[in-house]
């Protein structure tokens, strides 16, 4: 079963404009939530993080938002640039001794000038 | 600093070939993750060291996938007698620590490739 979902598999956004990526996940126990963006042939890249005692967190032009209740999690872009354009993964980890984290399958973005 | 490093890059194995990748981690950190990233899916979990111990291998498809970090930095994922559905990137990650809050890092990955 997978446990984080992204059901956009692409998202198509002008430059200068909000990107908007959307992530969901059926298990109650996850208590820590990441994004990473992805570059062809490279390895993940760490972006934004959110504890499950926060609903929001901001970093530069990026801001992450938890809906706990919902089971969703939602990664702002603004504005977007060409740089941005990646795939990027939601994952999660439950923390209960247990670090693995647990990925979506990926939103590939593509800001387009 | 160095980042996570992976070797090789690329490898290309037939089907009933043994092969080994290589992790190097970010020096002095504590936790070692592998993980497979089939084509189009997001990257799966497969196993977990905390420094030479290996506490978790509940992602491991089978007894064909064996993983070591003898002490407790440099880890090699083997996979013996390859099949083609063991064709995907392998990724290392590590972080600092042991809790779930440490920022995993990861490498470039390896891409197997079984013929």
């Amino acid at each position: 079963d997978q446990q984080v979902k992204q059901n956009s598999p692409s998202l198509s956004v002008q430059e200068g404009r909000i990107s908007i990526l959307n992530c969901d996940y059926t298990n109650s126990m996850f208590d820590y939530f990441l994004w990473y963006k992805k570059y062809p042939a490279e390895g993940p890249t760490f972006l934004i993080s959110i504890s499950s005692i926060k609903d929001k967190n901001e970093d530069g032009r990026f801001t992450v938002f938890l809906n706990k209740s919902a089971k969703h999690l939602s990664l702002h872009i603004v504005p977007s640039q060409p740089g941005d354009s990646a795939v990027y993964f939601c994952a999660a980890s439950d923390g209960q001794g247990a670090q693995k984290l647990v990925f979506g399958q990926g939103t590939r973005l593509t800001i387009n000038p | 600093g160095a980042g996570v490093s992976q070797s090789p890059r690329y490898k290309v194995a037939k089907r009933g070939q043994d092969v080994a990748l290589r992790c190097d981690p970010i020096s002095g950190h504590v936790s070692l993750f592998w993980y497979q990233q089939a084509l189009g899916q997001g990257p799966e979990f497969l196993t977990y060291f905390q420094n030479e111990a290996q506490l978790d291998k509940s992602g491991l498809p089978s007894d064909r996938f064996f993983a070591e970090r003898p002490e407790g930095s440099v880890s090699t994922l083997k996979i013996q007698r390859t099949q083609q559905e063991d064709s995907a990137v392998y990724l290392c990650a590590s972080s600092l620590a042991v809790l779930n809050t440490d920022t995993q890092y990861f490498g470039p990955g390896t891409r197997l490739t079984v013929l």
